[in-house]
């Protein structure tokens, strides 16, 4: 099983600021087959990015996705208040498995 | 736009069963995977497995093998999740997803999750 270990846990930044969000894994993903979702408290997650890179519909462009192998980079460009929230990587390449989440603070 | 739509909210005693519905409005059902996951209060997403309709092929994650079945209708584009023998460490919300797997025409294909459905709150207490 490929394990997700994701950091920090939490992320204390304010509004207006860059926040970058890591995952490894245990194992190399295969072809990047690696996803990030936000949650927000009472919400079924939704997908940012898939493929380590692609955004999803409707993501604002402030949301972006590097990374390949085994590390890999979720980048807030500048916070917006609504983006504070939970955050899981999940690699879906061999079944799927999630990360254990970062939580993004407010300051 | 594909939605999914869950039953909902269950209450069960430890040792019986509980299955969660997941209907599918808006697209293709049987080429693409619905996949389980369930959220323990405070805790992460677990996966714990997924089926693809048009090929029935089904995959548990090892932990959920023995207890979880997971099955489709695709005559009412609605996939099912029966949990067995549920015990307290089971009470969370259960999610179902489009993805996991697709049927490219030729092969499946792994897939991202998206959409999700609003979730299921199963509790489990005598």
């Amino acid at each position: 099983e490929i394990v997700l270990t994701q950091s920090p846990g939490t992320l204390s930044l304010s509004p207006g600021e860059r926040a970058t969000l890591s995952c490894r894994a245990s194992q190399s993903v295969s072809s990047s087959y690696l996803a990030w979702y936000q949650q927000k408290p009472g919400q079924a997650p939704r997908l940012l990015i898939y493929g380590a890179s692609s955004r999803a519909t409707g993501i604002p462009d402030r949301f972006s996705g590097s990374g390949s192998g085994t590390d890999f980079t979720l980048t807030i460009s500048r916070l917006e208040p609504e983006d504070f929230a939970l955050y899981y990587c999940q690699q879906y390449g061999r079944s799927v498995t999630f990360g254990g989440g970062t939580k993004l603070e407010i300051k | 736009q594909v939605q999914l739509v869950q039953s909902g909210a269950e209450v069960r005693e430890p040792g019986s069963s509980v299955q969660v519905a997941c209907k599918a409005s808006g697209g293709t059902f049987s080429t693409h995977g619905i996949s389980w996951v369930r959220q323990a209060p405070g805790q992460g997403l677990e996966w714990m497995g997924g089926i693809v309709p048009i090929v029935g092929t089904v995959n548990y994650a090892q932990k959920f093998q023995d207890r979880a079945t997971i099955t489709a209708d695709g005559s009412t584009s609605t996939a099912y999740m029966e949990l067995s023998s549920l015990r307290s460490e089971d009470t969370a919300v259960y999610y179902c997803a489009r993805g996991g797997q697709f049927w490219s025409g030729l092969s499946l294909k792994p897939n991202c999750f998206d959409p999700w459905g609003q979730g299921t709150l199963v509790t489990v207490s005598s």
